[in-house]
């Protein structure tokens, strides 16, 4: 079963900062997604990339998978307070339909 | 609005009882998994279906068991709870096509006295 790894595993910044966050492994992934999960909820599916080098945008975040495709980041410009929650990144190998899942970046934003 | 519903968000138990989780989709989906989420150690799949009356086992099974008589319902069961499965619950469903996305339900936060 692969590793992953997220990083920084806390994250406390003001609203309107930008931040990166990161997801790696030693793996190579057929595909990779980003989650978000608030308190009490479950994860929600952010984006899902699959071509080595893709970058998505969804609105202020935006998300790259490595060119390797062992690798992703999630950049968000001018955070919010409705940005708060767990940042999971989960890593499928090739083209199963099990994701294996990292342990999260939990961010908080300041108002 | 699709959803995946988990049948309780909070419950406690005693230590030996037998518990079940119930989990329902309403989106037709083929693949339904169980997740158990601990502080640090991330999302680790207890099992999984593809398909009705089908189980795998994941990472953790051991002191699971899971059920799947009906396509929309995944059932997870722990044979004789022990304070080490407290935790938080997650049931989640996909379609059958590689690298789809999951759909999860709120969860079910169990803890066992």
């Amino acid at each position: 079963t692969q590793l992953l790894e997220q990083s920084p595993q806390f994250l406390s910044i003001q609203e309107g900062e930008n931040l990166t966050v990161y997801c790696n492994s030693s793996s190579v992934f057929s595909s990779l997604q980003w989650y978000r999960q608030e308190p009490g909820e479950g994860p929600v599916l952010l984006v899902t990339v699959v071509t080595g080098g893709e970058v998505k945008k969804l609105k202020r975040l935006t998300f790259q998978f490595g060119d390797a495709r062992k690798d992703s980041s999630l950049h968000i410009t001018a955070a919010q307070p409705g940005d708060t929650g767990l940042y999971l990144c989960a890593g499928a190998e090739n083209y199963g339909q099990n994701f294996v899942f990292g342990p999260g970046t939990r961010l908080s934003v300041l108002p | 609005d699709v959803k995946v519903t988990q049948s309780s968000r909070y419950l406690v138990k005693r230590t030996g009882e037998k518990v079940f989780l119930e989990c329902v989709q309403d989106m037709d989906h083929e693949n339904m998994f169980w997740y158990r989420q601990d502080p640090g150690l991330g999302l680790r799949l207890i099992y999984f279906s593809y398909d009705v009356k089908m189980k795998e086992k994941g990472d953790i099974p051991e002191g699971y068991s899971v059920s799947r008589e009906k396509k929309e319902r995944f059932s997870l069961i722990l044979e004789s709870a022990s304070t080490n499965q407290t935790s938080m619950y997650l049931c989640a469903s996909s379609i059958r096509t590689a690298g789809y996305g999951y759909t999860f339900g709120s969860g079910t936060r169990l803890t066992v006295v």
